[in-house]
């Protein structure tokens, strides 16, 4: 089956970094994809990889391992407004994707 | 331009009902997509569209329907609304295969 694995919720303090893990199974695999969702708003898009390696814009980087099946996003000098869930997913060999749960963030002052 | 919006933001039902919800864009997106999202589970998706005039059944499509006349609009049917179907609905669009998924603000029906 089709699996994607993330933390449920992790916190940090403003100003550190923190590293949000995820692994996928898929049939198939196409790309993954962050995204970021504040409490009661819309998923907006962070990053993709396709390509293993690490991807850096500004504060948020993602990396990714095609042959281990993971991924990580990297958030860097972390800022109350990153407080929010961040969403995983798996883009598989029909263009589908498949989401994790998502990983809630909480950034403690 | 707007981007995707959706049309109610909020709806109560009650059990047996039925209701339409309207995602639209002006983004000129080939591809549009209905989820739901559920405390605790990814996003799920119910149906999709490739193109104006095509749909497709995602990974939870019972009790719901859809139709794509319009490139810009894609609607989602609930024939006989249960409680079960309280969720969010996101709607969301996308160029092509590679790209990146836009989403709308989300309609928050509650079934009672």
């Amino acid at each position: 089956g089709q699996n994607i694995d993330q933390p449920t919720e992790m916190t940090a303090t403003e100003g550190a970094i923190v590293q949000i893990n995820c692994t996928y199974q898929t049939s198939g695999f196409n790309g993954l994809f962050w995204y970021q969702q504040h409490a009661g708003e819309a998923p907006t898009f962070l990053s993709y990889n396709v390509l293993d390696g690490l991807e850096e814009k500004g504060r948020f980087s993602s990396f990714l391992s095609r042959s281990k099946g993971y991924s990580y996003l990297l958030l860097k000098e972390l800022q109350m407004k990153d407080s929010a869930s961040y969403l995983c997913a798996a883009m598989d060999s029909n263009y589908q994707l498949i989401w994790g749960a998502g990983t809630k963030l909480i950034i403690k002052p | 331009n707007a981007g995707v919006t959706q049309t109610p933001k909020f709806r109560v039902l009650k059990t047996g009902q039925s209701m339409t919800l309207l995602c639209a864009q002006d983004m000129n997106h080939e591809y549009m997509y209905w989820y739901r999202q559920d405390p605790g589970m990814g996003l799920r998706l119910i149906h999709y569209s490739v193109g104006e005039g095509t749909t497709a059944k995602g990974e939870v499509p019972d009790g719901y329907n859809v139709s794509r006349l319009k490139k810009q609009n894609f609607l989602l049917g609930l024939e006989s609304a249960a409680p079960s179907q309280t969720s969010v609905y996101f709607c969301a669009t996308q160029a092509g295969d590679y790209n990146e998924q836009f989403f709308g603000p989300g309609t928050r029906l509650t079934v009672l």
